[in-house]
């Protein structure tokens, strides 16, 4: 089970931590979404912290083997949405998400 | 780099149906694909992913014996066949690719599925 706080808030150009809390991630990598209102989520942080192509360097990850945090940067108000943290569960073998935390930037 | 789903539509509680994902861009035989879902106001879940030869085939438990994953790579599509559905099988299905480490690096805008009577 991965736990999220349900909501967050952040004024604009502040820093925003969003945190995923596992009993462990074993050998499992950290992963995060953002779902925009009405839209498909996007990869946003892949494997812990590594940043796909297009996303802005503003977006990190960070790993410490029972809670994973996604920090957002000079917060701007396109990046309130929906934030999924989501690993593979290598002893169920089943993709598990958390249940999302809703970035509210003021 | 595409994946557009389709074959959402309401349906009777117990009635069968079946989802597309068609893909452009990329060639689905060299990737694992998968399905999430997600309930309306509710989170992502996880529902079912396939290998990509199309041999091995994993489901979330509430699924499991219901739904049945299939490939066909020529198309570049993939199906998912759902059987029995109930009222919790109601919301958006997400068709996605799985990426490195167990990631999903492209999703599709999703096809709504409302099970009522």
């Amino acid at each position: 089970v991965l736990t999220q706080a349900p909501s967050v808030s952040v004024a604009p150009g502040g820093a925003a931590e969003i945190v995923c809390g596992g009993d462990t991630f074993g050998d499992s990598r950290v992963h995060w979404y953002q779902q925009k209102a009405g839209q498909a989520p996007v990869l946003v942080i892949t494997s812990d912290s590594g940043r796909p192509s297009g996303i802005p360097d503003r977006f990190s990850g960070s790993n410490s083997g029972t809670a994973a945090t996604l920090t957002i940067n000079r917060v701007e108000v396109g990046d309130e949405a929906d934030y999924y943290c989501q690993i593979w569960d290598t002893r169920s073998d089943h993709g598990v998400f958390g249940g999302g935390t809703k970035l509210t930037v003021l | 780099e595409q994946l557009v789903e389709s074959g959402g539509q309401m349906v009777q509680p117990g009635r069968p149906l079946r989802l597309s994902c068609q893909a452009s861009g990329f060639r689905i035989s060299l990737t694992t694909m998968c399905w999430a879902r997600q309930g309306p106001g509710k989170g992502l879940e996880w529902v079912s992913l396939i290998l990509p030869d199309g041999r091995d085939a994993k489901y979330e438990d509430s699924v499991k014996g219901r739904f049945n994953i299939v490939r066909d790579n020529t198309g570049n599509t993939i199906y998912l066949q759902m059987n029995r559905l109930t009222s919790d099988d109601t919301g958006r299905y997400f068709c996605a690719r799985a990426g490195t480490g167990g990631s999903f690096d492209l999703w599709g805008q999703g096809t709504l599925v409302t099970v009522s009577s």
